[in-house]
């Protein structure tokens, strides 16, 4: 089985400064990575996500994140925020699974992170 | 292009009664999930459709939850003899291939009371 945990329930961060989200997996299995974005009334969008290769990866909006295997982290980063990424956050990891022939992937997610960020 | 509809987008019901809701994914999306958001938590998988045939639904948490995709498409979330507890956000979500990226509708907040 998988597990997420996301180290900051909360994280309130002053307008155009840097964020760092943490995310760390457990897993006895290779993963895929995810960081999802929930902004207020609204359905989960992809932030970014990691499949393979380089383990930085750039997302949406100017955030990126790290893959670390040593460490099993995903931590997701942002070099200056704006008032419009005040959301919810959520790391995110899925293994393939197979069914009657069909591969698929089952998210399992972290509790969530809420920025909060002040003018 | 429409996202994926979620309705309806609240559902209050009594303690005891019968509710569905309902998805409608992405057109071509072959892939359907069902996911359950309480309180403070993340989301959490309950039922994954490939074409028509659940391939997995080790999340449902007991038999008072069923779901169904008759077509291949629109997917019903049916909940039979609700308990408080089973009060949350229910999410959908849809995709077209392995690894491709899930597009999650607004989700249905159901309040039991």
């Amino acid at each position: 089985a998988q597990s997420v945990t996301q180290l900051d329930s909360q994280v309130p961060v002053f307008e155009e400064a840097p964020v760092e989200l943490r995310c760390n997996y457990s897993s006895s299995v290779s993963v895929y990575l995810f960081w999802y974005v929930q902004y207020p009334n609204q359905g989960l969008q992809l932030l970014l996500k990691y499949l393979s290769g380089s383990t930085l990866v750039k997302g949406i909006n100017g955030f990126e994140a790290e893959f670390n295997k040593s460490q099993t982290s995903f931590h997701l980063r942002k070099p200056s925020v704006h008032i419009s990424d005040t959301a919810e956050y959520f790391c995110a990891v899925t293994r393939i699974f197979n069914a009657g022939g069909t591969s698929y992937g089952k998210l399992t997610f972290g509790q969530g992170t809420i920025l909060t960020v002040h003018p | 292009g429409a996202g994926v509809s979620q309705t309806p987008s609240n559902k209050v019901t009594e303690k005891g009664k019968y509710v569905e809701l309902r998805c409608d994914p992405i057109s071509g999306h072959t892939a359907l999930y069902w996911y359950r958001q309480s309180l403070g938590q993340g989301p959490e998988f309950l039922i994954y459709f490939q074409g028509t045939g659940a391939a997995d639904d080790s999340g449902l948490p007991n038999d008072r939850f069923f779901a169904v995709r008759p077509e291949g498409s629109v997917s019903t979330l049916k909940i039979q003899r609700t308990e408080r507890g089973d009060s949350a956000v229910y999410l959908c979500a849809s995709g077209s291939f392995v690894n491709s990226p899930l597009h999650f509708g607004n989700g249905t907040r159901l309040t039991v009371t």
